[in-house]
Formats: structure tokens, C-alpha cells, sequence
């Protein structure tokens, strides 16, 4: 069975782009969530969908944004790149709305210069 | 953003002993959980936690959920090679369809065989 998949793996960005990280989550799995991890650092939550309504938002700018497609995929925008944006974003499905239990993809490794 | 607060940073132990690290928190949770992240990789889940005071063991892991609901501890015991990575306890509130988990600053751990 697949797990959760995300694309890119890697890419590097200059400041003031803008960036689409898209992700798959595991089948039958109708949550997914956005987490921004710093080198270093534990993951911090940025987004939740659940049957494509938006349940949650971290603390982070307006430059963040997210959608939930009606097969359960996502996307996670970032506009306006900053230095501070380098990070790996992670991706993490689950079957239940409110579970801390999260099936993580391996990430997309964002390096902004 | 806030993290939980996890001890020992880092830690290098000979393979065969036994591990401990623990976690707290200014708030209070009604899970815990503990992930596992090796490089490149997104975490894994390896226990979950659900009430006060509970103590749970998957293999050779065993936490406890904190009965203050604001600490969670980790053992490993009898430690291999493959136990090297870096440990995130993690709190959610669970409330109201909301599924934000606030993970811990990480407990690294070294293997010398």
C-alpha cells in the first residue's frame, strides 16, 4: 500500500517567489496536514483539511495558504519567499479528523536563497 | 511557535543499555504521543497515549502519559543500532475536530555498537 506521497522532494527558490508543495495521502484517508520543520527543530503545524474544509491554522503569515482537492490531495502555497522559509515541509495524513496519530510523508526540502 | 520541551538533547548510549527521555509541557494534553524521525525521512509513529497515567509498551518502547497531563517519559530498553534517530514526544488537545500536534524539540540518539 502506498504511504503518503509528496512532490517535490527538493527545490530551491529565490526570495519573492511564490512555491506549490503537493501531497497524496494514504487511500481512504480524508485529513490531511502541514507541518513546516526547521533544521534542527520539531515539526510545526501550519494547515489541516478534513473533507476539504480547512479545521485548523498555525501561527503563520498570510503568505501560507492550502486547499484540499475532492480526492483528498492537497497543495500548500507560499507566496512572497523569505530566507526564514527554508525548511522541510512535511505532509501527514490520517483516517480521523481529531487524531494525533499522523502517517507522514518524507517531505519537501524548500531552500530559499 | 510553541514546542514541548524534551531532555536530554542528545545522547550517545552503548548498544544493550537501556534509554530514557522525558517531556513537559506548560499546558496540559489529552494525548501523547512519541514519533521517531530517522534522516531524510518524515516521523513514525511508535506509541500513543490517550490517559492520564497510562503506561504503554510497544516492543521494547514503554511511555507513560503524565498524570498532571503536562509530561510524558520514553524507555527503550535493551538498545540496537537501528534505535539511532531523533525522538519527538508530541501533545494534542483533540478537541472539536481539531487535529494540531504540538511536537517537542527532539531527543537525539546515538547507538555506539
Amino acid at each position: 500500500d502506498a504511504g503518503v506521497t509528496q512532490s517535490p522532494t527538493h527545490l530551491i527558490k529565490t526570495r519573492g517567489q511564490h512555491v506549490t508543495l503537493r501531497c497524496s495521502p494514504i487511500s481512504g484517508h480524508k485529513s490531511v496536514s502541514w507541518y513546516q520543520q526547521v533544521l534542527g527543530q520539531g515539526p510545526q503545524f501550519i494547515f489541516q483539511y478534513y473533507e476539504k474544509e480547512e479545521r485548523g491554522r498555525g501561527n503563520f503569515p498570510d503568505r501560507f495558504s492550502a486547499r484540499q482537492f475532492p480526492n483528498y490531495s492537497s497543495e500548500l502555497n507560499v507566496n512572497a519567499l523569505l530566507l526564514g522559509d527554508s525548511a522541510l515541509y512535511l505532509c501527514a495524513s490520517s483516517f480521523y479528523s481529531n487524531t494525533g496519530e499522523l502517517f507522514f510523508g518524507e517531505g519537501s526540502r524548500l531552500t530559499v536563497l | 511557535g510553541q514546542q514541548l520541551n524534551q531532555s536530554p538533547q542528545s545522547m550517545f548510549i552503548q548498544e544493550g543499555e537501556d534509554v530514557s527521555m522525558n517531556c513537559t509541557s506548560s499546558s496540559i494534553f489529552n494525548t501523547w504521543l512519541w514519533y521517531k524521525q530517522d534522516p531524510g525521512e518524515g516521523p513514525v509513529l511508535l506509541i500513543a497515549l490517550y490517559k492520564a497515567g497510562e503506561l504503554t509498551s510497544n516492543g521494547r518502547l514503554t511511555a507513560q502519559f503524565g498524570i498532571t497531563r503536562k509530561d510524558s517519559f520514553l524507555n527503550i530498553s535493551a538498545s540496537i543500532p537501528s534505535d539511532v534517530g531523533i525522538y519527538f514526544c508530541a501533545g494534542q488537545l483533540g478537541s472539536g475536530g481539531y487535529q494540531k500536534v504540538t511536537f517537542g524539540t527532539g531527543t537525539k540518539l546515538q547507538v555506539i555498537p
